[in-house]
């Protein structure tokens, strides 16, 4: 059965970083297109960020230079560096695998990261 | 930059009756579009993708068609659980990344 858990959200304060983690089970992470997606409270869904199989990133250009999309292959774990945060981050951030040519398929339940002072 | 515009934003619909959603892309994306539905403090859920296939376990009472820059997605008997938020997204076009709004179906 395929699975996705994040962790790491929270509350951190404006300029602050945080980490988030999405553990796999059931597929291969480095083998896949996998997706950051986030939700701010009460809105719709945006793409974050892109890591594909041979290892390229891509991200929004509202984060581009603040996060960084990585991946554990041994541990088949996604994560989500997040820097320099700023109240408009805060939202419901999600792992999904898909990515052009492919929906997302897959998703994680969320993780919720709150920025304030 | 695509962007997807979904209509209408809110729809009133009575158990048993027909809902129909609409999804239009700004350029074509083939059949490359896919729709979701969300449950409040829930994750999406992919119900369809290619335009008109339904994802694994979905009923059949889930339908999508279209192609190109206009897209239906049409549930022919609501369920109590059908009361959701939906969206559309394109994978086809750089960057795939592209959601709609959202639909929101609520009862009547």
């Amino acid at each position: 059965e395929v699975q996705l858990v994040e962790s790491g959200g929270g509350l951190v304060q404006p300029g602050g970083s945080l980490r988030l983690s999405c553990a796999a089970s059931g597929f291969t992470v480095s083998s896949n297109y996998m997706s950051w997606v986030r939700q701010a409270p009460g809105k719709g869904l945006e793409w974050v960020s892109v890591i594909y199989s041979g290892g390229s990133t891509y991200y929004a250009d509202s984060v581009k230079g603040r996060f960084t999309i990585s991946r554990h292959n041994s541990k088949n774990t996604l994560y989500l560096q997040m820097n320099s945060l700023r109240a408009e981050d805060t939202a419901v951030y999600y792992c999904a695998r898909g990515w052009i040519q492919l929906p997302f398929d897959y998703w994680g339940q969320g993780t919720l990261v709150t920025v304030s002072s | 930059e695509i962007v997807m515009t979904q209509s209408p934003a809110t729809l009133s619909v009575s158990p048993g009756e027909r809902a129909t959603l609409s999804c239009r892309a700004s350029q074509s994306v083939s059949s490359n579009l896919a729709w979701y539905q969300q449950k409040p403090g829930q994750a999406p859920r992919l119900l369809i993708y290619g335009a008109s296939t339904r994802a694994t376990g979905i009923p059949a009472r889930f339908s999508g068609s279209g192609s190109g820059t206009e897209f239906t997605l049409t549930i022919s008997s609501l369920q109590s659980e059908d009361f959701a938020v939906y969206y559309c997204q394109q994978y086809n076009n750089w960057p795939p990344g592209a959601f709609g709004g959202g639909t929101k179906v609520e009862i009547k």
